[in-house]
């Protein structure tokens, strides 16, 4: 199975930083990789696929980038309601599998 | 506007069954791969199993490949889990998904509220 490891675990940061997330897929996957963002309760949002592309009525300060083994998530000015757990996952080979999560806290 | 709307969870002793039922509305079900993720209490996401718009071939995780069954009546807009056997670690709130795309297994882009399962004794 392809496992997905994502970095850092957990980060605190306040509104208006600029977080980046990572992804690393233990065998190539080329852009077949999607972020979803989750909040507490709630099911999961998709926000980027194809590693790059922005899901319709996702903020643009949200990107994506990458391919192959490793990925990234990047929001470019963080805002209150962005607040959230993130999740990368792949979709290449079955099973498909989910990173383990990023928690974005507030500083 | 796409609407997942997951029932039939709740407490099952240990090597029991449950079926969970995934009611759809607001697009063709018919033209859509559908997807069964679980979140298990404080924990991350894991990809249950998946099936193909026309229900011709269902995939699996290696954790429930043969106690599980995906199934769908596209007459009723509606997809279901079959859960037997089941163990304390299938414990957790279970999402029905719709894919990004209409023959192909890629992404999750619409998905339920979820509906919890409980396995203990």
């Amino acid at each position: 199975d392809i496992q997905m490891t994502q970095s850092p675990s957990s980060v605190s940061a306040s509104v208006g930083d600029r977080v980046t997330i990572t992804c690393r897929a233990s065998q190539p996957i080329s852009s077949w990789l999607a972020w979803y963002q989750q909040k507490p309760g709630k099911a999961p949002k998709l926000l980027i696929y194809a590693a790059s592309t922005l899901q319709s009525g996702v903020p643009s300060r949200f990107s994506g980038s990458g391919s192959g083994t490793d990925f990234t998530l990047t929001i470019s000015s963080l805002q209150p309601e962005d607040f959230a757990t993130y999740f990368c996952q792949q979709v290449n080979y079955f099973p498909l599998t989910f990173g383990g999560g990023t928690k974005v806290g507030i500083k | 506007q796409v609407q997942l709307v997951e029932s039939g969870g709740g407490v099952v002793q240990p090597g029991g069954s449950l079926r969970l039922s995934c009611a759809a509305s607001g697009f063709i079900f018919s033209n859509y791969v559908m997807h069964w993720v679980r979140q298990a209490p404080g924990k991350g996401l894991e990809w249950v199993a998946c099936i193909r718009y026309d229900g011709t071939k269902e995939y699996y995780a290696d954790s429930v490949k043969g106690r599980f069954t995906i199934s769908r009546d596209n007459s009723k807009s509606t997809l279901y889990l079959q859960m037997n056997s089941l163990r304390t670690e299938d414990t957790a709130v279970y999402y029905c998904s719709k894919d990004r795309l209409a023959t192909t297994v890629t992404y999750s882009e619409n998905w339920g509220q979820g509906t919890l399962v409980t396995v203990s004794s």
